[in-house]
């Protein structure tokens, strides 16, 4: 069965540093793979997504992950974090011929933001 | 991009009432949509995928006659949970996926809370 492990349940980082969030897959083959961010209370918002090409995807709000197939890895980064990025990040699979349909996420990442 | 409506954003019931979420698509048709569930700190977790003009499927563990599942038009889908109890206070979630985008696009969530 298909997995998605984030193993940082929370960072703490200053603003201004720079960020990475860890998400490792466990999937037969090489799923479709996602990034969203919750604020609290809030859905989901669509922060990246890659399904082939470039292992390097840029997102929105100066996100950007990299996909490492020897690793099954889907890392997301920011150069510089901003106070307003402190919020809840998730990652999901989906299955490579059921793009955009139900999601496996993993547990999240609580990212905070110090001043 | 697509838009997914969902109300109510919160609502406080009585315990052994019952409770109507909404989920609309408003700019584009979903034949699918999938509700989720996510207890506080927690992931999101599948409960079931809705199809328009069919039955809901269920995820395990899921109890199909307590989470009730209405996709009665292209454009919405209702999750009805009957005789509520303290436990089934969560958030919910619902998506839909734009056919021929390849993403998923969440609706704002819904916090149930039963007292």
């Amino acid at each position: 069965a298909q997995s998605v492990t984030q193993p940082d349940i929370h960072i703490t980082v200053s603003e201004g540093a720079s960020l990475e969030l860890r998400c490792n897959y466990s999937y037969g083959a090489t799923p479709y793979l996602f990034w969203y961010v919750q604020s609290p209370g809030q859905g989901l918002q669509l922060l990246l997504k890659y399904f082939s090409g470039d292992t390097l995807v840029q997102g929105i709000k100066g996100f950007e992950a990299e996909f490492k197939r020897s690793q099954s890895s889907f890392n997301l980064r920011k150069p510089s974090v901003h106070w307003s990025d402190a919020a809840e990040y998730f990652c999901a699979v989906t299955p490579i011929n059921n793009a955009g349909n139900m999601l496996t996420f993993g547990g999240g990442t609580r990212l905070m933001v110090k001043p | 991009g697509a838009v997914v409506s969902q109300h109510p954003s919160w609502v406080i019931c009585k315990s052994g009432t019952s409770v109507k979420i909404e989920c609309r698509s408003l700019d584009f048709q979903a034949t699918t949509m999938f509700w989720y569930r996510q207890f506080p700190k927690q992931s999101l977790m599948l409960m079931a995928t809705s199809n328009e003009g069919s039955k809901a499927t269920y995820e395990q563990g899921v109890e199909k006659d307590k989470f009730l599942i209405n996709h009665a038009s292209l454009t919405l889908s209702t999750l009805t949970v009957t005789s509520a109890h303290p436990e089934d206070s969560s958030f919910y979630i619902c998506s839909a996926p734009d056919r021929g985008v390849t993403e998923a696009f969440f609706g704002q969530g819904t916090r149930l809370t039963v007292v």
